[in-house]
This record gives structure tokens, C-alpha cells and sequence, in this order.
């Protein structure tokens, strides 16, 4: 059963604090990505990866920044965590395109961020 | 820019047939996804269409047509089960990776 996983379901942080938020897919696939979902705004795309150490920016880089050095791993960075980033913060990972279904994101379960 | 509208919310009942509309703004998406989402619970795929027409798996149907930048998600034979949230995805160019997801149209399914 394909699987993605984020470290955390529920997380509190402090104003100004550096936030990890840590996802693992183990289906082998090149493409992931990092999303924020807030009410009536869907999701929006922060940054995604196509391979290891490569990465590109969405629609709302600003404020956070992303780490991939294993292909199973994707980690997002808020480095100064602040309040309009509370939010749902999800994890998706799909082949890359050409290889067939690369439309088929699988995603995590999200991890509820309250920034206080 | 770039966008994919949905309805907000849909409400239907048990056994009836209910129809998500999608429309985008852009004449660049290649191709329409559908996901759903329970309330708590991650997106999960539902279908996909790469050409103009209607794809079909069990009770779900999905349509695009590329020249009126509209699709939509056909739900048959309504359960309560379907409750949740639906959203459209496009993808921005052929073979891409990348997709825009639309705002979200919320099913309500009454007994």
C-alpha cells in the first residue's frame, strides 16, 4: 500500500521560532510537494522538487524554504515561523511526467500548524 | 493569472445525482484532475481527463472540454459516504507535474 507520511499530525509553535515539517514517501517517486490549505482558498502550492537537491518555487514561496538530499524525503522550513502561517500544511509525492500518472498525487495526512 | 473556480458548496440527496462544476481562467491547463477530501482526511485522487470527453469509473464521471475551459464531476447514485470536499486540478502544460488545484466545492449529502 503506497504511503506518504508527515512528522507530525498537530503542532504548536512560537512566533519567530524555526519550524521542521518532515515528509517520507516510499513509492519511489521524482516529484514532491509541499501545499497549505486554508478554507475557501483550496490548496496552494509552496514549493515542489523533481529530483533530489532540486527544487522550485509555487504560488506562496515566501516565507518558508525546502530541503530534499534523499529522494524519500521532503522537508519544509519555515525559518521565522509567524502568525498568517497557521495553516494545514500537506505533503503530496507523483511520478515525474512521461512516466505515466504523474496527474496522481498521493498525499499525507497534514500537519495542523498553530503559530501562536 | 492562472485559476480554477468551483461552486462552494453543493447540497443533495441520498440517491440523486449531483454534478461539480470546474471552470479556468487560463487557456494553458492541459488536463483535469478530481480528488476528494473527507473532512480530517488527506485529498485522495478520484480521476482524471487527458482529452476532451467524459471518463467514467463506477458511480463518478468527469468531463473536460478544453475549448470552453470547463469540466465537471458527475457523482451517481449519491451516498452518505460521499459527503466531503471535491477539487479540480489543472495541469499547467502536457506531461507536467505541476498542478493548480481550484477552491474547493463541499458535497452535502442528505438522508
Amino acid at each position: 500500500d503506497v504511503k506518504v507520511t508527515q512528522s507530525s499530525r498537530y503542532l504548536v509553535k512560537r512566533t519567530g521560532e524555526k519550524v521542521f515539517l518532515e515528509c517520507v514517501q516510499d513509492m519511489d517517486h521524482e516529484n514532491m510537494f509541499w501545499y497549505r490549505q486554508d478554507p475557501g482558498l483550496g490548496l496552494r502550492l509552496i514549493y515542489f522538487s523533481y529530483d533530489v537537491k532540486m527544487k522550485e518555487k509555487g504560488d506562496i514561496p515566501e516565507g518558508y524554504s525546502v530541503s530534499r538530499e534523499k529522494k524519500e524525503r521532503f522537508s519544509l522550513i519555515l525559518e521565522s515561523a509567524s502568525t498568517n502561517q497557521t495553516s494545514m500544511y500537506l505533503c503530496a509525492s507523483s511520478t515525474r511526467g512521461g512516466k505515466g500518472r504523474s496527474y496522481e498525487q498521493y498525499f499525507g495526512p497534514g500537519t495542523r500548524l498553530t503559530v501562536t | 493569472g492562472q485559476s480554477l473556480e468551483q461552486p462552494s458548496e453543493v447540497t443533495a440527496v441520498e440517491g440523486a445525482i449531483v454534478q461539480i462544476n470546474c471552470t479556468y481562467q487560463t487557456s494553458g491547463f492541459y488536463g483535469l484532475s478530481w480528488y476528494q477530501q473527507h473532512d480530517g482526511g488527506a485529498p485522495t485522487f478520484l480521476s482524471y481527463n487527458a482529452l476532451d470527453g467524459l471518463e467514467e469509473t463506477g458511480r463518478f464521471s468527469s468531463f473536460l472540454s478544453r475549448s470552453d475551459s470547463y469540466g465537471y464531476l458527475l457523482l451517481q447514485e449519491l451516498q452518505m459516504k460521499d459527503s466531503a470536499s471535491y477539487f479540480c486540478a489543472g495541469g499547467l502544460t502536457s506531461g507536467t507535474y505541476k498542478y493548480i488545484f481550484g477552491t474547493g466545492t463541499r458535497l452535502k449529502v442528505l438522508a
